[in-house]
């Protein structure tokens, strides 16, 4: 069964820092790895999707790598804002049939102080 | 990328009621839709996955005459919580695969609050 870990579970840093999030995962063979943004009390927004033969994707300052073999990926922040205040969940997908569901990470709740 | 809506956003209900909450995908067609629920500082659990035409397939633990779930439509799925009562309250996130794109990647509606008192 695939369990999906974050830490740390919460994260306070200045503002204009660069961060690091961590997410884990036991079972490498997955199909794709998805890191979201959740907002108190809203939905996920999909940040950045990873397909498994890729080792990194870019949006903004956002970067996420990818080591399947290791079981991890990193979300790399640059220059953080007040803004980017939010839990960030990363969640994967084992093959690509349609019914096929995403495990999703315990989480981290990330504040930027101003 | 896709849109996902949901309707209500919130609601409050009286303990042995019903509340149904829909989930719609705005601008693609989404064979298989996704039911979450969310607990305070949690993460989602999975409800059900259900595919249009078809009956859901619900989670173990999850109870299928509690939580009805009806995908009619390939734009419309709705989750039916029956006789509801306090522990029932929480977040509800429904979610719908957008098969139109090479990951079949899936997005999220903005989540309903429900509160049964």
């Amino acid at each position: 069964k695939q369990e999906v870990t974050q830490i740390p579970a919460a994260l306070s840093v200045p503002e204009g820092e660069n961060l690091v999030l961590n997410c884990s995962f036991t079972d490498s063979a997955i199909y794709n790895l998805q890191w979201f943004r959740q907002d108190p009390g809203k939905g996920l927004t999909s940040l950045l999707l990873i397909q498994s033969s890729q080792r990194e994707q870019t949006s903004g300052r956002l970067n996420a790598s990818l080591d399947k073999s290791s079981g991890r990926s990193t979300l790399y922040i640059a220059a953080s804002q007040p803004g980017d205040s939010a839990t960030y969940l990363c969640a994967v997908r084992k093959a690509n049939f349609g019914n096929e569901k995403l495990t999703f990470g315990t989480g981290t709740r990330l504040t930027i102080i101003p | 990328g896709a849109v996902v809506s949901q309707h209500p956003s919130w609601v409050i209900c009286k303990s042995g009621t019903s509340v149904k909450i829909e989930c719609r995908s705005l601008d693609f067609q989404a064979t298989t839709m996704f039911w979450y629920r969310q607990f305070p500082k949690q993460s989602l659990m999975l409800m059900a996955t259900s595919n249009e035409g078809s009956k859901a397939t619900y989670e173990q633990g999850v109870e299928k005459d509690k939580f009805l779930i009806n995908h009619a439509s390939l734009t419309l799925s709705t989750l039916t919580v029956t006789s509801a009562h306090p522990e029932d309250s929480s977040f509800y996130i429904c979610s719908a695969r957008d098969r139109r794109g090479p990951y079949n990647e899936q997005f999220f509606g903005p989540g309903t609050r429900l509160t049964v008192l």
